[in-house]
């Protein structure tokens, strides 16, 4: 079956330090791929996405290129802030599926 | 995009007891799915819920435990039946409109069970 397989956490980095978030999944057909963020407290928010191979997708400084030759689509961020400490979690959709398939989730602690 | 509600945002039950927990999304959506996620872990489905049929449940979880209703395109329950102190967690509500293929989700409901 389908799944998502991400690196284990927790990630912690200095302000300003340079992220990448490792996920890789297995899926017959054609996948959409997201990344979702929860902040402490809240719930899932949709932090970026792509819905075919070569797309990147971008949102608030995160970037995450969907790689078919190697199914993965690692998420990266130039410049960390504090304020981007949370979970993150990558996910699939494949075609004609109802059922997101999410991973396991990567906390990530980002030092002043 | 949708955006989610629910209600109560955390409770402290007593074991044996029952809780619902509601779910309310600003506009009319297909699917709508309940979650559970213990303290920094993974989601958990526990049931889809399409208005008009009968919740689908996965594996683990059953219909007496957990029953759900959806009795219109903006909102639904979710019952913890019978609590004990193993269904303490946080329940999700999530969303997904007919149109688009990223999910949605509520706060969340923090459970404990004593």
């Amino acid at each position: 079956g389908d799944s998502v397989t991400q690196m284990e956490g927790p990630v912690t980095l200095s302000e300003e330090a340079f992220l990448t978030i490792n996920c890789t999944y297995t899926a017959t057909g054609y996948p959409s791929l997201f990344w979702y963020v929860q902040y402490p407290g809240e719930g899932l928010q949709l932090l970026l996405k792509a819905t075919k191979a070569d797309d990147k997708g971008s949102n608030k400084g995160f970037e995450a290129t969907y790689r078919k030759e190697t199914t993965s689509f690692h998420l990266e961020k130039g410049s960390v802030q504090v304020s981007d400490s949370a979970v993150y979690f990558c996910a699939l959709l494949n075609t004609g599926g109802f059922k997101t398939i999410f991973g396991a989730g990567t906390r990530l602690f980002v030092k002043a | 995009s949708a955006v989610i509600s629910q209600k109560p945002s955390r409770d402290i039950c007593q074991r044996g007891t029952s809780l619902t927990i509601q779910c309310q999304v600003d506009s009319q959506v297909t699917m709508m799915f309940w979650y559970r996620q213990q303290p920094g872990q993974s989601l958990t489905l526990i049931a889809t819920a399409n208005q008009g049929s009968e919740a689908t449940y996965e594996s683990g979880f059953v219909i007496d435990k957990f029953p759900i209703s959806r009795p219109n395109l903006t909102f639904s329950t979710l019952t913890v039946s019978n609590m004990s102190p193993e269904d303490s967690s946080i329940y999700l509500c999530s969303s997904r409109g007919s149109g688009g293929n990223e999910q949605f989700f509520g706060p969340g409901t923090r459970l404990t069970v004593l």
